[in-house]
């Protein structure tokens, strides 16, 4: 059974600073999403990522993948207030979108 | 753009009532997918459906069932709701083996 694990659960950040969520997986796959959800909106897609070393950057956002440590990171930087909201990792161990979710992370930036 | 749209955002249903939850999407996803999300836990996968009339169960499907008699809607059934199903559901399409970043926004039920 595919377990994937986030952490930390909660993040406060300053602004300005940098940070690095986690995102563990217990079995090889395929696809990892990285999604982004606002309170009381749906879920926005960041990144996927579809291979081994791959990285993506979109602004202050930088999400990696190491399938042999079975690892994926999403790294802010300079953080801002408008990056405050929660963000989940997603395997997909199939190409067929059966999505295993981690529990998310709910980061606040204060300025 | 795909839309995904749910038919409710916020539903108010008695224990023991037939739920009926509506999804729509409009870019012939072949895909589609039900979610219920509850804090700590994430999203996890009730039912999806792969094809019209298709429909295979994902990691929590007790006390669910989903009807698929055309591509574009997939509904989710709750046959006798109870108050463990208060969650928030979101539906999602995909098409083929593409990468899934349609979401619905949401139904928030609560059973009481």
């Amino acid at each position: 059974e595919l377990k994937v694990e986030q952490n930390p659960l909660f993040l406060s950040m300053q602004e300005g600073k940098n940070y690095t969520i986690y995102c563990n997986y217990s079995t090889t796959s395929d696809r990892l999403y990285w999604y982004r959800q606002d309170p009381g909106k749906s879920l926005e897609s960041l990144f996927v990522l579809l291979s081994n070393g791959a990285v993506k950057q979109e602004g202050r956002l930088m999400a990696s993948l190491d399938t042999k440590a079975r690892l994926s990171t999403l790294h802010i930087t300079a953080a801002v207030h408008d990056l405050s909201a929660t963000y989940f990792c997603a395997v997909d161990m199939e190409y067929g979108n059966k999505l295993v979710f981690g529990a998310g992370t709910i980061l606040r930036v204060k300025s | 753009d795909v839309k995904v749209t749910q038919s409710s955002r916020y539903l108010v249903k008695r224990t023991g009532e037939k739920v009926f939850l509506e999804c729509v999407q409009d870019m012939d996803h072949e895909n589609m997918f039900w979610y219920r999300q509850d804090p700590g836990l994430g999203l996890r996968l009730i039912y999806f459906s792969y094809d019209v009339k298709m429909k295979e169960k994902g990691d929590i499907p007790e006390g669910y069932s989903v009807s698929r008699e055309k591509k574009e809607r997939f509904s989710l059934i709750l046959e006798s709701a109870s108050t463990n199903q208060t969650s928030m559901y979101l539906c999602a399409s995909s098409l083929g083996q593409g990468v899934l970043d349609s979401f619905g926004s949401g139904t928030r039920l609560t059973v009481v």
